[in-house]
């Protein structure tokens, strides 16, 4: 059964303070390892798709990477705008283009 | 920019009563989704569409029904509401092929009394 896990729960940074978010995932055959920021009351944002291990996406202060195993959400210097919870989930060979959620990170920019 | 809108934003119905989500998107999009979304669980599927007049079930279907007449539209239909089915609903859309994100709308609050 696919699974993503996503570390930690909950994050709270003073702004400026860089940090990293985890999502480690058993998918089959991965196609497609996907990262979301949701706001509250939203629907999840489309950030970044990862294909392959060692690729690496940036946007703004957010830079997304993959390994065969895990993913990260590196934050550099965040403000408080970033504050959001960010999803991170995968798509699988065996899927028909399903996506597996991660339960997400819920992060905090303090001013 | 995509946008995917879902009819109501919150939604107050009874046990029993059949209850209709609507969702369209304005992308010509042929794969559509169903998700419910519950704290600490996460999002999970509960049909999809790839095409009019097609759906599949997810991972969750059951106490739930969909509809695709058209490419645009796609309906989540709870056949006799039931308290446990009090949460978030959320509609997604995507082109089909490898690595195509999925676009959301903004989600139904939805509360069976």
């Amino acid at each position: 059964e696919d699974q993503v896990t996503q570390s930690p729960e909950a994050l709270r940074l003073q702004e400026g303070e860089s940090s990293s978010l985890n999502c480690s995932y058993t998918v089959s055959g991965l196609r497609g390892l996907f990262w979301y920021r949701q706001d509250p009351g939203k629907g999840p944002e489309f950030l970044f798709t990862l294909y392959s291990a060692g690729e690496e996406k940036e946007k703004e202060r957010l830079k997304a990477t993959l390994t065969k195993k895990e993913s990260f959400l590196h934050i550099t210097a965040p403000k408080p705008e970033d504050s959001a919870t960010y999803l991170c989930a995968g798509s699988s060979n065996f899927g028909n283009e399903k996506l597996t959620f991660g339960t997400g990170t819920r992060l905090t920019i303090i001013p | 920019d995509v946008k995917v809108t879902q009819s109501s934003r919150y939604l107050v119905k009874r046990t029993g009563e059949k209850v209709f989500l609507e969702c369209v998107q304005d992308m010509d999009h042929e794969n559509m989704f169903w998700y419910r979304q519950d704290p600490g669980l996460g999002l999970r599927l509960i049909y999809f569409s790839y095409d009019v007049k097609m759906k599949e079930k997810g991972d969750i279907p059951e106490g739930y029904s969909v509809s695709r007449e058209k490419k645009e539209r796609f309906s989540l239909i709870l056949e006799s509401a039931s308290t446990n089915q009090t949460s978030m609903y959320l509609c997604a859309s995507s082109r089909p092929g490898e690595g195509q994100p999925q676009h959301f709308g903004d989600g139904t609050r939805l509360s069976i009394l």
